[in-house]
């Protein structure tokens, strides 16, 4: 069965700091990863996905992940974070012909 | 409308009592989600449409949860006999595409369900 796991529950950083947040994962065969973002009182967006190619992905508002096979990995970064992306995170697998399979979540928050 | 849209956005029930959640997907998705998400937790699997077929509902925590969506369009998932440890945030989410094909999906703003 898939499962995933994000490092840390909750994060705290001023603005400008940089941010790594982890994301591990666990399924036997190909699957593709996707980061969501939830602003307080907002529905799911998605931040960004990887399918295939390039592991290193770019998405919305500078964020960037960075798929790593050989650990099981896709941490989401951002070289310096805005007191607007104060948000819950959650990253997500999705085999093939398989529902997705989130992460607990973590919540970040930026100190202005 | 340019999104999912659910009703209502809360919803408090007496334990015991039913409740019906009520999902519009975005006009001609195909596939149609309903998600669990409690309390500091990121959201789980219930159940799966595409069109009006039920294709998944492996995830429905037990009988008193039923999904239906009958032209392939609005979908309701109903709870009978509601208990505490039903109260989550219910999560609609559709896509223009069948599940097996990979891509993110659109998600609704969810109903909160608080079961006293």
């Amino acid at each position: 069965a898939q499962s995933v796991s994000q490092h840390n529950h909750h994060v705290i950083l001023s603005e400008a700091a940089s941010l790594e947040l982890g994301c591990n994962y666990s399924y036997g065969g190909t699957v593709n990863l996707f980061w969501y973002v939830q602003y307080p009182g907002q529905h799911l967006q998605l931040l960004l996905k990887y399918f295939s190619g390039d592991p290193l992905v770019k998405g919305i508002k500078g964020f960037e992940a960075e798929f790593i096979k050989s650990k099981f990995s896709f941490n989401l970064r951002k070289p310096s974070v805005q007191w607007s992306d104060t948000a819950e995170y959650f990253c997500a697998v999705k085999g093939y012909g398989q529902n997705f399979v989130f992460g607990p979540g973590t919540r970040l928050s930026v100190l202005p | 409308g340019a999104g999912v849209s659910q009703s209502p956005r809360y919803k408090v029930a007496k334990r015991g009592q039913d409740v019906a959640l009520r999902c519009d997907p975005i006009s001609g998705h195909v596939s149609l989600f309903w998600y669990q998400q409690a309390l500091g937790q990121g959201p789980e699997f219930l159940t799966y449409f595409q069109n009006e077929a039920q294709l998944d509902k492996s995830g429905l925590p037990s009988d008193r949860f039923f999904a239906e969506r009958p032209e392939g369009s609005v979908s309701t998932l109903k709870i009978q006999r509601t208990q505490q440890e039903d109260s989550a945030v219910y999560l609609c989410a559709s896509s223009p595409r069948t599940w097996d094909r990979d891509d993110g999906y659109t998600f609704g703003s969810g109903t909160r369900l608080t079961v006293v």
